[in-house]
């Protein structure tokens, strides 16, 4: 149990469009996600917190007009990359709260190449 | 001073052994401690998570809390090649945000 699922894997793209990622929880109900951003080598950066019905609230340093996240079901949540840049290209990765709150389950992540 | 310290490693050990990783915090307020394994390009795999202090075993997995010194364990007995990858502590704070530790990798040499 307790898998959250991530699409696309990878994806590549040109400077200047955008780019859906999807995060879906299969087998529970996530009232809370959360994005994340990883580095080569170094520790996952949270983004920001998405909660179901309701706008994010996103960390210091995060542009959230450039990173607009929206959770409209319980299941799923979506973040997109406005206007991507080169230094947009990184791995991101959601998780999403256990129903009890004590924890939380990671998706398999999205490399992302902007061009 | 960082909230969450983990011995950053690399960490080289022979296979069948036992390895210990550790991590200490500094915000007595943490109530759930988690490990988290990850393999290189993936998402992080909940290997335990615990509430009180004390032990919890899942298989070779045996996770210590020690609220009292702010001291969490991981204990992995016959360790093996399969093991090595990055190990993420996590505290959970009162808004459900995760701090991690630094990640300490491993090596399990065949």
């Amino acid at each position: 149990g307790a898998v959250v699922s991530q699409h696309p894997s990878w994806v590549i793209c040109k400077s200047g469009t955008s780019v859906k990622i999807e995060c879906r929880s299969l087998d529970f109900q996530a009232t809370t996600m959360f994005w994340y951003r990883q580095f080569p080598k170094q520790s996952l950066m949270l983004m920001a917190t998405s909660n179901e019905g309701s706008k994010a609230t996103y960390e210091q340093g995060v542009e959230k007009d450039k990173f607009l996240i929206n959770h409209a079901s319980l299941t799923l949540s979506t973040l997109t990359v406005t206007s991507a840049h080169p230094e947009d290209s990184s791995f991101y990765i959601c998780s999403a709260k256990s129903p009890g709150g004590e924890t939380q389950y990671f998706g398999p992540g999205t490399r992302l190449l902007v061009l | 001073q960082k909230e969450v310290e983990q011995d950053p490693g690399p960490l080289s050990v022979p296979e069948g052994a036992i390895v210990s990783l550790n991590c200490t915090y500094s915000n007595s307020a943490f109530q759930y401690f988690m490990w988290y394994r990850q393999y290189s390009r993936k998402g992080p795999e909940l290997l335990m998570y615990t509430y009180s202090s004390g032990n919890k075993e899942d298989g070779r997995f045996t996770a210590q809390v020690d609220k009292s010194s702010k001291y969490i364990s991981l204990f992995i007995r016959d360790s093996q090649p399969s093991d090595s990858a990055t190990y993420l502590c996590a505290m959970m704070d009162s808004s459900y945000k995760l701090i991690f530790g630094s990640g300490t990798r491993l090596l399990v040499r065949p």
